[in-house]
């Protein structure tokens, strides 16, 4: 099925360690984001991209990156975890006529 | 800037029974509006979309008005079941240069047979 595809779906990390959450989308889209969602926070952004080789930050980047090589895929890095990037991370593409979303990675930092 | 403010919840309802989820924001100019819905363990869906005043968004039953002069959109059903018990959350999209969403903090719905 055409959609957003998301790797891993669960993830259990310790302080310190680091990890790439994987997100793909067939429907060619140029853009894509990265949201978080904690627990009656609603989503808040992290990084979105415009198209391949552009990328720029959202509301909360902090202990993040992104890297856009093609339009397809849209990889995120924590590089130091911490127990604060405890969280429901969704990835998500978009043509100007709403998003789709992909089924999330529940991440734990302990 | 630019807001979305939705009712606080958790909203509980018996099956049947009506339901509005009251949605207002904050923009300049004409964004484009959503309702989306989060069922348990999933993602976002889009729900319903209005693109200008006075649009009426429908699906599965569900309705919003686009209301410019109240700068409302709140969401209605007139029977809810069981298996709407979701996470509905309101958004805006501004017509920048990018497709950028922002989202209201959700309500949580709960339907009880």
């Amino acid at each position: 099925n055409a959609g957003v595809t998301q790797t891993p779906k669960f993830r259990i990390l310790k302080i310190g360690q680091s990890m790439t959450l994987q997100c793909t989308q067939d429907m060619n889209h140029n853009y894509m984001y990265w949201y978080r969602q904690d627990p009656g926070m609603g989503l808040k952004l992290i990084y979105y991209s415009v198209g391949a080789g552009i990328t720029d930050k959202g509301e909360v980047p902090n202990g993040y990156n992104v890297s856009r090589s093609t339009t397809e895929d849209f990889p995120l890095r924590l590089e130091l975890a911490a127990p604060s990037q405890t969280s429901v991370y969704f990835c998500a593409s978009s043509r100007l006529n709403g998003y789709t979303f992909g089924s999330g990675t529940r991440l734990t930092v302990v | 800037g630019n807001s979305v403010t939705q009712m606080e919840g958790p909203v509980t309802l018996s099956e049947e029974a009506f339901l509005t989820i009251n949605c207002t924001y904050t923009a300049t100019g004409y964004p484009s509006l959503f309702w989306y819905v989060q069922y348990p363990g999933e993602g976002l869906q889009l729900l319903l979309k209005a693109t200008k005043a006075d649009d009426k968004g429908s699906n599965k039953g569900f309705e919003a008005t686009y209301r410019k002069e109240t700068t409302s959109f709140h969401l209605e059903k007139g029977s809810v079941q069981v298996s709407d018990s979701a996470v509905y959350f309101c958004a805006l999209r501004q017509k920048t240069s990018y497709d950028k969403v922002i989202f209201g903090p959700g309500t949580s719905l709960s339907v009880i047979p």
